[in-house]
């Protein structure tokens, strides 16, 4: 069954360093999404993308945040200047229409220090 | 805003029945949603249900809407191991546009 892969699972990086969180939605899939997860909060919307461009961000997506499909199979979110507060678990998704069933990745867990 | 509010632990032992609740502020809620993740798994979309239907049954998971309240819950029949998971609460306005989680209600099977 086709899925959603996220790399890498876990990431540890210094408060003020870059991070890329990888992602490879479902080959077919249009539309494509992050959420964030911080532990024991609930799971919010920061963006989706839709024919190479952000369809839609919430406003904690601010200027510290940027996503791209490089390459037509992956779909990244980079964090420039990371913040204690971005310590989350970041989630993939992708849907084949817009109002389609999302298909979420695994999730990669980024703890700053 | 939008809100979406769920208990975050539920424990019953295998074979009862669980009723994971939830509610919602957003009045214009349209599409209701109920994911599922299991440890070290993604977001498994479990169920939906339309705003214009006040139940949805499907094998074991039955979902009942209460408009008035704002309240969703899921009730699973003869509750396994395996189903012991975290269970989302999400809500949309327009079924495209986001989704509005609640923190997630953790179920444990007690064997």
């Amino acid at each position: 069954e086709p899925e959603v892969t996220q790399t890498p699972s876990h990431q540890v990086t210094q408060m003020g360093q870059e991070v890329i969180l990888r992602c490879v939605p479902i080959s077919n899939h249009l539309y494509f999404y992050w959420y964030r997860q911080i532990l024991g909060q609930k799971v919010e919307f920061l963006v989706s993308f839709y024919n190479n461009e952000i369809s839609e961000k919430s406003e904690i997506f601010d200027d510290q945040f940027s996503v791209e499909r490089p390459d037509g199979s992956n779909f990244t979110l980079k964090i420039r200047s990371t913040k204690l507060e971005d310590s989350a678990m970041y989630f993939c998704a992708s849907s084949e229409q817009r109002a389609g069933e999302l298909f979420f990745g695994e999730g990669s867990r980024l703890t700053v220090l | 805003g939008e809100d979406v509010e769920q208990s975050l632990f539920l424990s019953v032992r295998e074979g009862d029945s669980s009723v994971i609740n939830c509610t919602y502020t957003d009045s214009s809620s349209t599409y209701l949603y109920w994911y599922k993740q299991e440890p070290g798994a993604g977001l498994q979309l479990l169920t939906y249900i339309f705003s214009n239907m006040d139940m949805k049954q499907d094998q074991r998971l039955t979902v009942l809407l209460n408009k008035k309240d704002k309240h969703l819950s899921l009730r699973i029949a003869d509750t396994q191991t395996g189903d012991s998971a975290i269970y989302f609460c999400a809500e949309s306005p327009t079924g495209n546009t986001p989704l509005v989680f609640g923190k997630g209600t953790r179920l444990s099977v007690i064997a």
